[in-house]
């Protein structure tokens, strides 16, 4: 069965610290990737996406995820992160060519930054 | 863009009541819409989606329903609440005709049902 591991539940930094949230997947084909964050108070968005192409991919606010095949990982990073990062970080993937009632999510990454 | 509402933000039920949470969506037609839970320690479980009224898809057999009365109304339901049911609720959108590849989804804030 398909799956998602985020294996870093709860990740507490200090301000200007780099990051790097893990996340493995377990799928037999294809996949795009996705990154969902959830600021405290506010919904769950899309941070970045990966379909094709270059594994390295960018996102807002200075994120990138990088997909590594012959790993199936897809991690994400930050050089620098700052108290406005402070939220919960999903993993989630996809079969190509499939809908998102095909889509995975992973257990979550609590992140809280100090000041 | 889209907007989604979902309410009540909290709910408290005891076990055996009904349960009703809503979703409306703003900004799009002929939505794609789902119904997630997510309980502590575990990701997001899609529990249903809908590609149209009155077409409701189940991921997962459970204590729960779902409606789509109007094209953008979305209603999870339950005639009776389990201990189990506990949980967060987010309902989610997506345009119509466009894959997880196109198109992100966009959730609403959620509802956090507990049942006593």
């Amino acid at each position: 069965a398909q799956s998602v591991s985020q294996h870093n539940h709860h990740v507490i930094l200090s301000e200007a610290a780099s990051l790097e949230l893990g996340c493995n997947y377990s799928y037999g084909g294809t996949v795009n990737l996705f990154w969902y964050v959830q600021y405290p108070g506010q919904h769950l968005q899309l941070l970045l996406k990966y379909f094709s192409g270059d594994p390295l991919v960018k996102g807002i606010k200075g994120f990138e995820a990088e997909f590594i095949k012959s790993k199936f990982s897809f991690n994400l990073r930050k050089p620098s992160v700052q108290w406005s990062d402070t939220a919960e970080y999903f993993c989630a993937v996809n079969l190509r060519n499939f809908g998102n009632e095909k889509l995975t999510f992973g257990t979550g990454t609590r992140l809280t930054i100090i000041p | 863009s889209q907007t989604i509402h979902q309410w009540p933000a909290t709910l408290v039920q005891p076990v055996g009541s009904p349960l009703s949470l809503e979703c409306t969506v703003e900004g799009t037609s002929n939505p794609n819409l789902y119904w997630y839970r997510q309980a502590a320690g575990r990701g997001l479980q899609l529990l249903f989606y809908s590609v149209g009224i009155g077409q409701i898809s189940s991921e997962v057999p459970q204590n729960l329903s779902a409606s789509r009365p109007q094209d953008r109304q979305f209603i999870l339901s339950s005639k009776k609440l389990l201990l189990s049911d506990s949980g967060f609720y987010l309902c989610a959108s997506q345009g119509q005709g466009t894959s997880s590849y196109n198109s992100p989804l966009h959730f609403g804030n959620g509802t956090r049902l507990t049942v006593t």
